[in-house]
């Protein structure tokens, strides 16, 4: 089993829908990553979170340190915020490692 | 502009034909690291570097090299490059030890060894 899982792999959806992409982990960590990688191949930090909620935009990213769990969520969604999301985490017990999700590939249409 | 340079974006090469993916930062960081992506298996790290001469292996480590002779510049050597490197190469930076800050990413090179 991977120590970071994403939900779902891919992801189809209408203009406005509010997306959820969800992340969860099987080890202690002190930080999560949430990226996002367009067609194009480049790869954008979007949130680092190590409690709480964040937001940035039409962007909110949680995490839920008991669960072992977070969300990266987009309202108003619209067809540029298709994309591959990737989730990250840093173990706790680890100065420099991050552990990958494979992704969720996100289609909006138009 | 900050920013993580990576060179070539494409490269097509033979097998045992030595070659340099590059990469420089101008962020004055102290972490840099290496990734390749392949599909479905998303992003493995290969080497990372923690500061001037200090490397050390990541997950998929064989068949690469590196070396940090400066702060700025991190490259990614194949010695003897094999059609199972071909892949989606990453290189990233950022200020301080692993996950506790922001990660900046080049914008990849795509090698295929035939």
């Amino acid at each position: 089993k991977n120590e970071v899982e994403q939900s779902p792999q891919n992801l189809t959806a209408q203009e406005g829908e509010f997306i959820t992409i969800n992340c969860s982990y099987s080890v202690g960590i002190s930080a999560l990553h949430w990226l996002q990688q367009h067609p194009g191949g480049g790869i954008v930090s979007l949130f680092m979170l190590s409690s709480g909620k964040k937001k940035h935009g039409r962007l909110i990213a949680t995490i839920n340190i008991q669960e072992k769990h977070s969300s990266l969520h987009i309202t108003a969604s619209h067809p540029r915020d298709s994309a591959v999301y990737i989730c990250a985490v840093r173990r706790a017990d680890s100065n420099y490692q991050l552990i990958w999700g494979a992704g969720t590939k996100l289609i909006i249409k138009p | 502009e900050a920013q993580v340079t990576q060179n070539p974006r494409y490269l097509i090469t033979v097998t045992g034909k030595k070659l340099t993916v590059t990469c420089s930062q101008n962020m004055n960081h102290e972490y840099m690291s290496w990734y390749r992506q392949d599909p479905g298996l998303g992003l493995r790290q290969i080497y990372y570097s923690m500061n001037v001469e200090v490397t050390d292996k990541g997950d998929v480590p064989e068949g690469y090299k590196v070396s940090r002779k400066e702060k700025r510049n991190f490259p990614l050597i194949l010695e003897s490059p094999s059609p199972n490197q071909t892949s989606l190469y990453f290189c990233a930076s950022n200020p301080g030890p692993g996950g506790n800050s922001p990660l900046h990413f080049g914008n990849g090179t795509r090698l295929t060894v035939t």
